[in-house]
Formats: structure tokens, sequence, C-alpha cells
């Protein structure tokens, strides 16, 4: 069964740095083609893709928050982690990790079949 | 960057059909995947690439994709299919994941 969680803080205060973990299971970050996203979701608002992580180690991030994202991978914890710096009460939302998962011809589907349940993080002093 | 457009809310009668849009400029050239989402729950994949249903996701929901318009199509509405719908791509060109703006579908 594939599963993932996300896991951090409830609270942040502004200018703290963000730590995210997505910690997964029935499935290896080293098979060609998976991928690991991070989604972010403000209450009400429509869904913001965040990044993404390959199996070969290359990485995405959205335009408009490039400067302020990093996302790595710990293959042997079976692990992701996000990192955004300088958190503002804007970025108060509910942050989803989400899979690509790898196709038969050797590249990856670009639709998110499994998604963490989410975890809340407010941004409040 | 690409733009997907949703209309904010449908609203159907049960045992009705839903039909729900997304707009971009010639989508239909592009793959576009559907995800409903229930209150406080995580988004679940509906249809991926524009056509095709996961397992367990039932055959009165559907998908099309021509032109400038992706649609969600659900057959025969019950209640438990209120929810919010989203429509997604992956802009090849920008190296981004898009979302569109989502869809409350309301069950009268």
């Amino acid at each position: 069964q594939v599963t993932l969680r996300e896991s951090g803080p409830a609270l942040v205060k502004p200018t703290q740095t963000l730590t995210l973990t997505c910690s997964f299971s029935g499935f290896s970050l080293t098979t060609s083609g998976m991928c690991v996203n991070w989604i972010r979701q403000s209450p009400g608002k429509a869904l913001e893709w965040l990044a993404r992580i390959d199996w070969d180690d290359d990485e995405y991030y959205a335009t408009s928050l490039k400067t302020r994202l990093t996302v790595s991978k710990d293959t042997s914890k079976n692990q992701v982690v996000l990192t955004m710096t300088n958190m503002d009460p804007v970025d108060t939302a509910t942050y989803y990790c989400a899979r690509f998962s790898p196709l038969s011809n050797g590249g990856h589907s670009e639709a998110f079949d499994i998604w963490g349940q989410g975890t809340v993080v407010t941004v409040s002093s | 960057s690409y733009v997907l457009t949703q209309p904010p809310s449908v609203s159907v009668a049960p045992g009705e059909t839903a039909r729900i849009t997304c707009g971009g400029n010639n989508i239909g050239s592009r793959s576009v995947h559907w995800y409903q989402q229930k209150p406080g729950q995580a988004p679940v994949l509906v249809i991926f690439y524009d056509t095709d249903r996961p397992s367990g996701i039932p055959e009165r929901i559907s998908g099309s994709n021509s032109g400038n318009t992706a649609t969600l199509t659900i057959t025969r509405v019950e209640a438990g299919d209120e929810a919010d719908y989203h429509c997604q791509l992956w802009d090849s060109s920008a190296d981004h994941v898009v979302f569109g703006g989502g869809t409350k579908l309301t069950v009268l």
C-alpha cells in the first residue's frame, strides 16, 4: 500500500523558516520515473503547486516562490523535506505532498495519484 | 504563464448530469487531470490524461478535452458527489504544475 504523510510544526512565527517532512511507504524514490511534489492550499483557496524532486535528483520550483524554497530527499529514510524561508501570514495553509508515479515507457505520470493527508501550518506571531 | 479557468460553482439536481469545465489556450493539445476534494480531506484523482479513470472511480465520472476546454462530466449525480473539483496539468514549457481555481459542485 502506497502512503505519504506530512509532518512539521503547526505554528511558525513570521520571518521564521518552515521545515516540512514527507514520509512515504510502498514505493522508493530511487525508482526511475518516481517524483514527489509539494502542494499547498490556503483556506478557501485554490491548490498551489510548490516544488518537485525526482528520482534522479532533478528539482523544480514554482517561479513565485523559487527564492524561498528548497526540496531535498533522503532515500534511505524514504523522506522528502521542504524548507520555506521567511514565512509570512499569507503562507498559512494546508501543505500536502503527492506523488508522480512512473510510466511504463520510462517517463513519469503528470497526475498526482497518491496524496498525503496534509498538515496545517499557521503563520502568526 | 499558462492559466486554467474554472467556474467557481456548478449546481445540479440529484440524478442529473453535471459538467465542470476547465478552460485554457489550446488545452486540447495538453493532458488534463481532475481531482475531487471533499471538505477537510486531501484531493483524490478521478480522471487522468483527459479520459482515464483510476481503479475505484465509478464510470459515472468521465472526462473529455478538445480545443480550449476540458470537461469533467458526472452523470446520475448523487449527494456524495458534492465536493470541490480541480483541474491540473503539467506545463512542460515552464516545468510547472498548473491548477485551475477549483469548482464547487452543489447537489441541490
